[in-house]
């Protein structure tokens, strides 16, 4: 079952725009995660922003959390071709079960057009 | 470090068929995982095992086995595949010290595997 649903499906930005990207869940969350994942490989962690966190911060990245809404956004400023790629959304309901437990969305595929 | 390698890399069988996806690590980490990848659908955890000798059933079990006899190695098997198990197949790690603190999952390149 999925919990978390990514919005758009798809988005195509100019290499430079700045880039926006949207997870939905469904049920109370502990933890999300977002990941990127290029075309022939495997997924590569980005940043994971808590339940009691509201704004977080990696390099070009900015992850906001909205629990209210059960949602986020994944910000990508500044954006490069080498950003093409696929994002995913990754929720983890139960503090007990860990990993184990993580759920992820269907992805936004970006492509920054040169 | 090599991180997460799967082998192989690509996989063709027959309806029926038996094979065996290898996964290694090189990080030392208790936990690992394997899951699916379809279009459309995300990942899906197939199995995953906190640590050696041990293993558990994800969301997607049915028709797959695995082992886990050595902390670097999560193998998973097909014992009769089927066309719904083409598929792309993940391996992940993560090391788990306190279940309060959650460790990202660390992904390998993936085995692209169609049964025919």
């Amino acid at each position: 079952s999925q919990q978390g649903e990514e919005d758009p499906q798809a988005l195509s930005i100019q290499e430079g725009e700045n880039a926006t990207m949207n997870c939905s869940y469904k049920t109370s969350i502990n933890n999300l995660q977002w990941y990127r994942q290029n075309s022939g490989r495997g997924l590569v962690h980005l940043i994971l922003i808590r339940s009691n966190e509201r704004e977080k911060h990696s390099g070009r990245l900015r992850v906001t959390l909205d629990t209210s809404k059960k949602s986020s956004s994944l910000l990508i400023t500044a954006s490069r071709a080498a950003d093409t790629a696929s994002y995913f959304c990754a929720t983890a309901a139960d503090l007990l079960f860990g990993n184990e437990k993580l759920t992820f969305g269907t992805g936004t595929r970006l492509t920054i057009i040169p | 470090n090599a991180g997460v390698t799967q082998t192989p890399k690509f996989r063709v069988l027959k309806t029926g068929q038996s094979m065996t996806l290898l996964c290694a690590q090189d990080m030392n980490h208790e936990y690992m995982y394997w899951y699916r990848q379809d279009p459309g659908m995300g990942l899906r955890l197939i199995h995953y095992s906190v640590g050696e000798g041990t293993t558990a059933k994800g969301e997607v079990p049915d028709g797959y086995n695995v082992s886990r006899l050595k902390k670097q190695n999560f193998l998973l098997g097909l014992e009769s595949a089927a066309p719904s198990q083409t598929s792309v197949y993940f391996c992940a790690s993560s090391y788990v010290e306190d279940r309060a603190e959650y460790s990202p999952l660390h992904f390998g390149n993936g085995t692209r595997l169609t049964v025919t």
